[in-house]
């Protein structure tokens, strides 16, 4: 069975502090992983992609990838009220395949 | 870049009846996914296309589902015999090249079955 496991939340978090969501995949073979912002009643919006270990950063938001551990995380820095919303992962597990996307983790940030 | 189109923006209809979903992609993409997402769930794959073939369909999804891309341009999802249980969001996303490229979704269909 191929999964993508996130904690649903929510994760509660002061506004400026560090955001940190986490990922699990079970396939080894995965190739690609995505971050997905959604709020509520809207459809996902790709805020980050990553292929190989180690870290990406784009602005506020840094994914890192962890093959070995099987796990794919999400910073978002300085948190802003914005931010609130829910956070899909989302792993291709081979080139020519879907992406199966995890359930995703709700993120409130406190103002 | 007009980015990935979906109409209607809500559907609502009675038990029974049968309902089509359209879908325009960003023009340079070649492939072609429809999910769909219930609350509090990520979006599920129902199916793909790569230009105009279907590559995969989602063993979950029953007969009543059939979907379309006839000239690998827009594509069509079609429910036949509506059920309760099939009230959701429905996703439309597309992406350039392979698998593992970055997929860009619609703002959906939202299916309400009386």
């Amino acid at each position: 069975q191929k999964e993508v496991e996130q904690n649903s939340g929510p994760l509660s978090v002061p506004e400026g502090a560090i955001a940190s969501l986490n990922c699990t995949y079970s396939d080894r073979g995965s190739q690609s992983f995505f971050w997905y912002r959604q709020y509520s009643g809207k459809s996902p919006e790709l805020i980050m992609f990553i292929y190989s270990n180690g870290d990406k950063e784009d602005g506020r938001f840094t994914a890192q990838l962890n093959k070995a551990s099987q796990y794919v995380s999400l910073l978002i820095r300085d948190s802003q009220p914005s931010d609130s919303a829910t956070y899909l992962c989302a792993v291709n597990m081979n080139r020519d395949d879907k992406i199966i996307f995890g359930k995703g983790t709700r993120l409130h940030i406190l103002p | 870049d007009t980015g990935v189109s979906q109409n209607p923006r809500h559907k609502i209809t009675k038990r029974g009846q049968n309902v089509t979903f359209r879908c325009d992609p960003i023009s340079e993409h070649n492939r072609l996914y429809w999910y769909r997402q219930t609350l509090g769930q990520g979006p599920e794959f129902l199916t793909y296309f790569q230009n105009e073939a279907q590559l995969e369909k989602s063993r979950l999804l029953s007969d009543r589902f059939s979907a379309e891309r006839p000239k690998g341009s827009f594509s069509t999802l079609e429910i036949q015999r509506t059920e309760q249980g099939d009230s959701a969001m429905y996703l439309c996303a597309s992406s350039n090249g392979q698998g593992g490229q970055p997929q860009h979704f619609g703002d959906g269909t939202r299916l309400s079955i009386l």
